[in-house]
C-alpha cells in the first residue's frame, strides 16, 4: 500500500529549463508535504515544504504546488542547475510525528 | 554542531549474527528516526520515537529492536541478522514543533 507516489523513477533536463518532479499520495489525512533531495553516499537533506492550507510555496530557484483536489503536488526548480542531479523524494505527513516517503526521482541535469 | 551522527557507515554481517547500529543528535531533539531505504523502494519507516524512553514501531519492525534511554542516541539492534535487512540504513531526528527530519549520512549494511 504505497501512500506517497513517485511515478517517474528518472528525468534528464538540459541546464537552464525547468524541472518538473511529481508526486501523487492517497491518504486525504496528509496536511503536510516535503521534498527531500539526497546525494549519493549522503543522508536526505530537507529542500521545501508546504501546509494543507496552501498551494505554492516559494524558496529561490524552488517551487512546490500542491493540489489538494487530485491529490498531487510538484516541485519545479528553475532554472536547472548541474548540481541538482540527486534523487528527490517526496514526503507526507499526517498530524503525526512521522513521514511516509515516495520511491524517489532521480534527476539528471545535463549542460 | 554534528547533527546526527551514524556508525558504523559500512558493515558486512554473516546471517545469523547481531549488531547494533548507533545513531547520536547533539541537537536536542525529542523525535528520532529510523528508516531503510531499499533501492527503488523510498524510506521505509522501521521505529521511531517521541522521547526518552517512548519508542513506538514503524512500517517495517520486524527483526529490529530500539531503545531510548537518553535524549541523543538511539540505537537499532538487528538480531539474528537475514539477507533480507541488506539495505542502508538512516537515522533522523527532529524538533517537535518543526516537521522537517535532519538525516545522518547513513549505514550501509550487507548481510551474507
Amino acid at each position: 500500500d504505497q501512500q506517497v507516489k513517485q511515478n517517474s523513477p528518472s528525468l534528464s533536463v538540459q541546464e537552464g529549463r525547468i524541472s518538473i518532479l511529481n508526486c501523487d499520495y492517497t491518504n486525504s489525512m496528509f496536511d503536510y508535504f516535503l521534498w527531500y533531495k539526497k546525494y549519493p553516499a549522503e543522508g536526505p537533506t530537507f529542500l521545501i515544504s508546504i501546509s494543507s492550507i496552501k498551494d505554492k510555496n516559494e524558496d529561490g530557484r524552488f517551487t512546490v504546488f500542491l493540489n489538494k483536489s487530485a491529490k498531487h503536488l510538484s516541485l519545479h526548480i528553475v532554472p536547472s542547475q548541474p548540481g541538482d542531479s540527486a534523487v528527490y523524494f517526496c514526503a507526507a505527513g499526517a498530524n503525526t510525528d512521522k513521514l511516509i516517503f515516495g520511491t524517489g526521482t532521480r534527476l539528471q541535469v545535463f549542460p | 554542531n554534528a547533527g546526527v551522527t551514524q556508525t558504523p557507515k559500512f558493515r558486512i554481517l554473516k546471517i545469523g549474527q547481531s549488531m547494533t547500529l548507533q545513531c547520536t543528535q547533539d541537537m536536542n531533539h525529542n523525535y528520532m528516526y529510523w528508516y531503510r531505504q531499499d533501492p527503488g523502494m523510498g524510506l521505509k519507516l522501521i521505529y521511531y520515537s517521541v522521547g526518552a524512553g517512548i519508542t513506538d514501531k514503524g512500517e517495517v519492525p520486524n527483526g529490529y529492536n530500539v531503545s531510548r534511554s537518553t535524549t541523543e542516541d538511539f540505537p537499532l539492534r538487528l538480531e539474528l541478522a537475514a539477507p533480507s535487512q541488506t539495505s542502508v540504513y538512516f537515522c533522523a531526528s527532529k524538533e517537535g514543533a518543526i516537521y522537517g527530519y535532519t538525516f545522518g549520512s547513513g549505514t550501509r549494511l550487507t548481510v551474507v
